[in-house]
């Protein structure tokens, strides 16, 4: 158990939906991040918070956003959702800012979309 | 922007034999290095990392390798045993995030 923590663990819903993925940090770690995982595509960096506050973007698409809350646990949204979209949605969460630190996944999210 | 090539896709050995796994990366400034091993239906675990300023590091039977000239970085699996069969991803530092390799699937038989 890596301290991270996500729900849900399944979510099965339709195309054309919106649907908000949880992740709470390890505690005392300021840094989530979210990847998505595909079959062909491997783990996909999208997105890095740092207390709060958006510190990274990779490969994250203009329907999906996230957020950071003041007790640091963060949401990842995905909104007007396609077949494609079906994937594992990991988040980490590391120590600190200043370099890049060890990441602890967290379990996944296995988003289907029918 | 950053690029991690892994090579092979897949690899299968025998018990008790060695498996190497290698990496290329594009970006000068990344710094670190870390190996991840994601078994199936589970989460990616650290199973060892490396940074810049170190060009080799071992920890009971598994090592990893950095040339920094040559931009890559290779992941050693000593005796290995059917419990090693998983995925294998190796990552490169991009500031403070990580860009990971497509992944290899190990398969040790007995």
């Amino acid at each position: 158990d890596s301290g991270v923590t996500q729900t849900p663990k399944h979510l099965i819903t339709a195309t054309g939906q919106r649907v908000t993925l949880r992740c709470s940090p390890r505690s005392g770690d300021l840094s989530v991040y979210w990847y998505q995982q595909s079959l062909d595509q491997g783990l996909q960096f999208l997105i890095q918070y740092y207390n709060g506050e958006e510190r990274a973007k990779g490969n994250i698409l203009e329907r999906f956003s996230a957020q950071q809350f003041p007790d640091l646990h963060s949401e990842l949204n995905l909104s007007s959702l396609e077949l494609g979209d079906s994937a594992l949605y990991f988040c980490a969460s590391s120590a600190g800012l200043s370099r890049a630190y060890e990441q602890y996944f967290g379990p996944g999210t296995r988003l289907t979309v029918t | 922007g950053e690029n991690v090539e892994q090579h092979p896709s897949t690899l299968s050995v025998q018990e008790g034999d060695s498996a190497v796994i290698k990496c290329t990366y594009s970006d000068s400034a990344s710094n670190y290095f870390p190996w991840y091993k994601q078994e199936l239906g589970k989460r990616p675990q650290l199973i060892i990392d490396i940074r810049s300023n170190v060009g080799e590091k071992k920890d009971q039977r598994i090592a990893v390798t950095l040339n920094k000239t040559a931009k890559h970085f290779s992941l050693h699996i000593t005796e290995t045993q059917p419990e090693d069969s998983a995925v294998y991803f190796c990552a490169a530092s991009k500031g403070t995030a990580l860009i990971f390799g497509k992944g290899t699937t190990l398969s040790v038989s007995s």
